[in-house]
């Protein structure tokens, strides 16, 4: 089975330049999550989908993040413009349905803002 | 709104020998309880959950983890550490009422010397 699938692994831009990260979940899974995972702490999720419906955007700063899941399957995160402390690594996981189920993370992106 | 505590920035262990990495919790409700591991510039991967049921749970390479209601615990433990265990821990919780996201703890550095 393959898994989770994000591009592209790393990215480098400058502050207030816009940048976007790419997400394949494993085929069948309804529920879609983005996180930011900053260096020394634990992933904070930022949006989850379910199917193509936002879920939960609560913790997405949404002056500058934003994030689509069309047809259900893919998803793209946008942050324009960037901030430096947007460095972090995003992470996309997806998962048979919410609650019980646990979530399976794609490898990430590591975004460094200048 | 849940929390999760990882008491614990690193723990040393000698190969061989039994390790623990702690975890304590804060919910609504009753809790659904993850541990993640993550290895270097590679996303977060299961390794097992409580959801209901016996407090002991049994997970992927030999790990287990105990529940413990009254304490508000799930301590990851195995046996007998390997050099290849060393890596990131995470701990995460969620409740099982309503929608609540999953929220992990700060992680765990376990290292297994030889």
């Amino acid at each position: 089975e393959a898994g989770v699938a994000q591009s592209p692994r790393y990215k480098i831009i400058e502050k207030r330049q816009s940048v976007a990260f790419w997400c394949n979940p494993i085929s069948g899974h309804a529920t879609l999550y983005w996180y930011q995972q900053i260096l020394g702490q634990g992933p904070k999720l930022l949006i989850q989908f379910q199917n193509n419906g936002v879920v939960d955007d609560s913790q997405l700063p949404k002056d500058r993040f934003s994030a689509e899941r069309l047809k259900g399957v893919d998803s793209t995160l946008k942050i324009q413009p960037a901030k430096l402390e947007d460095s972090a690594v995003y992470l996309c996981a997806s998962s048979l349905g919410r609650q019980i189920y646990e979530q399976y993370f794609g490898p990430g992106t590591r975004l460094t803002v200048t | 709104a849940q929390s999760v505590a990882q008491p614990e920035d690193q723990v040393n262990v000698a190969e061989g020998n039994p390790l623990t990495v702690k975890c304590t919790y804060s919910v609504s409700g009753n809790p659904y309880l993850f541990w993640y591991v993550q290895y270097p510039n590679r996303g977060l991967q299961f390794l097992l959950k409580y959801i209901t049921g016996d407090n002991l749970v049994k997970g992927s390479y030999g790990f287990e983890a105990e529940f413990n209601k009254s304490q508000t615990s799930f301590h990851l433990k195995k046996p007998s550490a390997l050099v290849s265990d060393s890596a990131l821990y995470f701990c995460a919780v969620r409740g099982n009422t309503g929608f609540q996201k999953l929220v992990f703890g700060t992680g765990t550095r376990l290292l297994v010397s030889p």
